[in-house]
């Protein structure tokens, strides 16, 4: 079975501009979250998401950052405009229902905002 | 408030010796989990273990052993006999309600050859 799917793996982009990763979760997974890496701040959970529906989005920094998930098999983060301190790797986890179910994490979008 | 608390920063070992990273954690659940996960110079997230507070059980998988004490809130780490290849960072992990993590900050584990 496949993991979670990411894409792309590498952004570079220009203040600005508009970023939009992807994410396909694992098939069958609830679950999806959408997590932040940054050596100041470390792992920071943005949102997530069970059956499709968005649970919990306290962790959205501002308006600019946006997510969906219009079926159960893809989400995307939207970052409009993006600035440079967006810049970080941006990861997407999935896990089943159960409660305290582990999350199986994606490879993870390098995003570097000149 | 939930909280985990990774205090080593960075460790340091040569190969072969043993390595326990700590993982102190806060919470007013009864019932939580409590996870390891490995992040390689790769950058991927490996998740390694997983444990629920209704469980004290040590675990041993291979050269990795895990030892879970609530009464001191913690959730240490141990790499016996560790290999080069284990050089990464090591985030623990506690598990709130609707499957909701609060990680570490993460210990950086070097093994020299």
């Amino acid at each position: 079975d496949a993991g979670v799917i990411q894409s792309p793996r590498h952004e570079v982009t220009e203040m600005g501009q508009e970023v939009t990763l992807r994410c396909k979760p694992i098939s069958g997974h609830d679950y999806l979250f959408w997590y932040r890496q940054t050596m100041m701040r470390g792992l920071e959970l943005l949102i997530y998401f069970n059956n499709n529906v968005p649970i919990d989005d306290s962790g959205m920094p501002e308006d600019r950052f946006s997510a969906k998930m219009p079926n159960a098999s893809f989400s995307t983060l939207k970052i409009q405009p993006s600035e440079p301190r967006d810049s970080a790797v941006y990861f997407c986890a999935s896990s089943v229902t159960s409660g305290g179910a582990e999350q199986f994490f994606g490879p993870g979008t390098r995003l570097t905002v000149l | 408030a939930q909280k985990v608390t990774q205090a080593q920063t960075e460790i340091s070992v040569v190969e072969k010796e043993d390595v326990t990273l700590d993982c102190v954690y806060e919470t007013r659940d009864t019932t939580y989990y409590l996870f390891w996960y490995k992040q390689p110079p790769s950058g991927e997230l490996v998740f390694l273990i997983r444990r629920n507070s209704f469980d004290e059980q040590n675990e041993i998988s291979g050269r990795y052993s895990w030892n879970f004490q609530k009464s001191t809130s913690s959730f240490n780490f141990t790499i016996t006999a560790s290999q080069v290849v284990d050089s990464a960072v090591y985030f623990c992990a506690l598990g709130e309600y609707g499957n909701k993590l609060v990680f570490g900050a993460g210990t950086i584990l070097r093994v020299k050859s």
